[in-house]
């Protein structure tokens, strides 16, 4: 079975702290992906990745950064937090090349930033 | 800028009643919807369509999809409590490589 572990579930910051979410994979999968979701708007992609070093912008890459430095492993990095960065974060992988197929979920952090 | 919309956005239903969820898509250069269950955690994954008018199965769950319509349905016969979830549509364009997500219809299935 593929699994997908987040560092976190729950997590509570400051406003202004730099902020580390870690996901890591264990099938190999080429692509990862970072997703935030809020009730009424969705799963909403912040970030992903279809190789090592690689990354690409998603819907709502604002306020946030990765990074891959490792093919198992994908990071999502909040620079200076804020109170609408309060969410579900997502990490998924998926296999394929060039296109994305299934995508498997990591649990999930729930971040809170006060 | 592809959309994906889910209807009904929530459902209340009895056990044993068969459901119908729909997806409705505007993509460019469609590549396939997917289908996602969630519950209390993070999503699972239920089903994957290409092509038009092949019905995908797996136990009580059934999908289908219509290409040129531009969109999908999900069935689910003999519902059970167990069933009660968000699914999740998604569709995936070959532009971009990346899944845009719908807002999920919330199905509760009562005893």
């Amino acid at each position: 079975d593929v699994k997908v572990t987040q560092s976190s579930r729950y997590l509570v910051k400051r406003t202004g702290e730099k902020v580390f979410l870690e996901c890591v994979q264990d099938m190999d999968h080429e692509n990862m992906f970072w997703y935030r979701q809020d009730p009424g708007l969705g799963l909403r992609l912040i970030y992903f990745s279809y190789d090592v070093k690689m990354k690409e912008k998603g819907d709502i890459p604002e306020g946030y950064s990765v990074s891959r430095e490792k093919k198992e492993r994908f990071s999502l990095i909040l620079e200076s937090a804020s109170t609408n960065q309060t969410s579900m974060y997502l990490c998924a992988s998926g296999g394929g090349r060039p296109f994305f197929y299934e995508q498997y979920f990591g649990p999930g952090t729930r971040l809170t930033v006060t | 800028e592809d959309k994906v919309v889910q209807s009904p956005l929530s459902l209340v239903v009895h056990e044993g009643d068969t459901v119908t969820l729909n997806c409705s898509y505007e993509v460019t250069n469609f590549r396939s919807l997917l289908w996602y269950k969630q519950e209390k955690k993070a999503p699972t994954f239920l089903f994957m369509l290409t092509s038009s008018g092949i019905e995908k199965k797996s136990g009580r769950l059934s999908s289908i999809l219509d290409k040129k319509e531009l969109f999908s349905i999900l069935n689910i016969t003999a519902t059970q409590t167990g069933d009660s979830a968000v699914y999740l549509c998604a569709v995936e364009s070959t532009n971009a490589g990346k899944s845009t997500f719908g807002d999920g219809t919330t199905l509760t299935v009562k005893p």
